[in-house]
């Protein structure tokens, strides 16, 4: 079975800084795919980012960015030039061929004005 | 569009009695999910179907029943409801390949006393 796990239960940045959030998974599957959502205190679940495990770039969007190391089965979020509005409950996702998706327990985020 | 709707938003029950809930989409998508979440633990996968007609055990299935009733909806039953399914329960939704997204819908909080 496979598994996710975020070894941070909670972190804190400075406002403007940039910080990497830690996820690493197991499975024994070849094809699958990796994802970040934020969840905000409204609790609405927020995709952040996504990566197909046979690319070997790693994906970026605007000021989130991934470490994608596919040997090492780890996945881990960067956020530069932290904002206020980054506060939030970070969770790492892991979804099989199948379409079966499980997450991690998450980083809370904390950005410090 | 509505995206995901979920019902009832919040309930109360006693140890012993019944419930269903409600899941819909109006996006066409293929694949639904019933998730719980609970502090410190993340979104923990209770059943998926990744396709009208078939479902699939997640990683806590036991104490839930679900049915596929077409491709629009996705109901998740409590035969017994026990205090430790005292919860936030989410239910999500996805195209299906690639690198789709899941959408979620605002989580119904169940509380069984």
């Amino acid at each position: 079975a496979q598994t996710v796990t975020q070894s941070q239960p909670e972190m804190s940045v400075q406002e403007a800084e940039t910080v990497t959030l830690s996820c690493t998974y197991d499975t024994s599957e070849s094809d699958y795919y990796l994802f970040w959502y934020k969840q905000p205190p409204s609790r609405q679940m927020i995709l952040v980012i996504r990566q197909e495990a046979y690319k070997q770039q790693n994906a970026t969007e605007n000021r989130f960015s991934v470490n994608f190391q596919k040997a090492a089965k780890s996945f881990s979020l960067k956020i530069s030039d932290s904002q206020l509005g980054d506060a939030a409950m970070y969770f790492c996702a892991y979804r099989s061929a199948n379409d079966k998706i499980i997450f991690g327990k998450g980083t809370r985020l904390h950005i410090l004005p | 569009n509505a995206g995901v709707t979920q019902t009832p938003k919040f309930q109360v029950l006693k140890t012993g009695q019944s419930m269903t809930l409600q899941c819909a989409q109006d996006m066409n998508h293929n694949s639904m999910y019933w998730y719980r979440q609970d502090p410190g633990m993340g979104l923990r996968l209770i059943y998926y179907s990744a396709s009208e007609g078939t479902t699939d055990k997640g990683e806590v299935p036991n104490g839930y029943n679900v049915s596929r009733l077409n491709k629009r909806e996705f109901s998740l039953r409590l035969e017994s409801a026990a205090p430790s399914q005292t919860s936030v329960y989410f239910c999500a939704s996805m195209w299906g390949g690639g690198t789709s997204e899941q959408y979620f819908g605002p989580g119904t909080r169940l509380t069984v006393t």
